[in-house]
């Protein structure tokens, strides 16, 4: 069976540090990626996908990044953390051919 | 561009009263529709879907109908648990180019008591 996996659940970081969260997906090949954030009180917004190994599409401007260096393997990333990144971030996976998506247990970020 | 809008939490019941949780959407064509759930610590899961109008879709217990003349995707329960103890969230996809990009309202929290 299929299993995500996100990590770490809480990450509580000063601003201006590095940021580094990994997804990983286990049972299924060249699967879509997600990530997703919700801020206080708002909706899970859609921050970046990706459709295959090294292709990535951003759905809004933003001071975060995100990389797929391996079919099953998802990273978001920020050179420097801004008071404003602080949220919830979920990593999330579908089969190409999508009928739902699969959602990790998420990663509480604070942003001091 | 395509949103949704869910009704402001958190909602507070007691074990078997009556659920809704009202949900409405703006989006251009034919969205698909969800209802996913995410109990404390846990991932989202998804909880039931409707892709046309006028399905139904239903899981545990819950129910919602896709209603396009009011754009709307309320859920239902008709009595609840203290496991039913959750957030949930209304979701649509656009279908097309936006296919598995998912539009998410607020989330709603609710709280039952025994």
């Amino acid at each position: 069976s299929q299993t995500i996996h996100q990590w770490p659940a809480t990450l509580v970081q000063p601003v201006g540090s590095p940021l580094s969260l990994e997804c990983t997906v286990e049972g299924t090949s060249n699967p879509n990626l997600y990530w997703y954030r919700q801020a206080a009180g708002r909706g899970l917004q859609l921050l970046f996908y990706s459709v295959g190994i090294g292709q990535i599409s951003s759905e809004v401007p933003q001071n975060l990044s995100a990389s797929r260096p391996q079919d099953r393997q998802f990273i978001l990333s920020s050179k420097k953390l801004l008071l404003s990144d602080s949220g919830f971030y979920l990593c999330a996976w579908s089969p190409t051919v999508v009928e739902k998506l699969f959602f990790g247990s998420g990663t509480q970020l604070s942003v001091l | 561009g395509n949103s949704v809008t869910q009704m402001e939490g958190p909602v507070t019941l007691s074990e078997e009263a009556f659920l809704t949780i009202n949900c409405t959407y703006t989006a251009t064509g034919y969205p698909s529709l969800f209802w996913y759930v995410q109990y404390p610590g846990e991932g989202l899961q998804l909880l039931l879907k409707a892709t046309k109008a006028d399905d139904k879709g239903s899981n545990k217990g819950f129910e919602a109908t896709y209603r396009k003349e009011t754009t709307s995707f309320h859920l239902e329960k008709g009595s609840v648990q203290v496991s039913d103890s959750a957030v949930y969230f209304c979701a649509l996809d656009a279908g097309g180019t936006s296919y598995g990009k998912l539009t998410f309202g607020q989330g709603t929290i609710l709280t039952v008591h025994p």
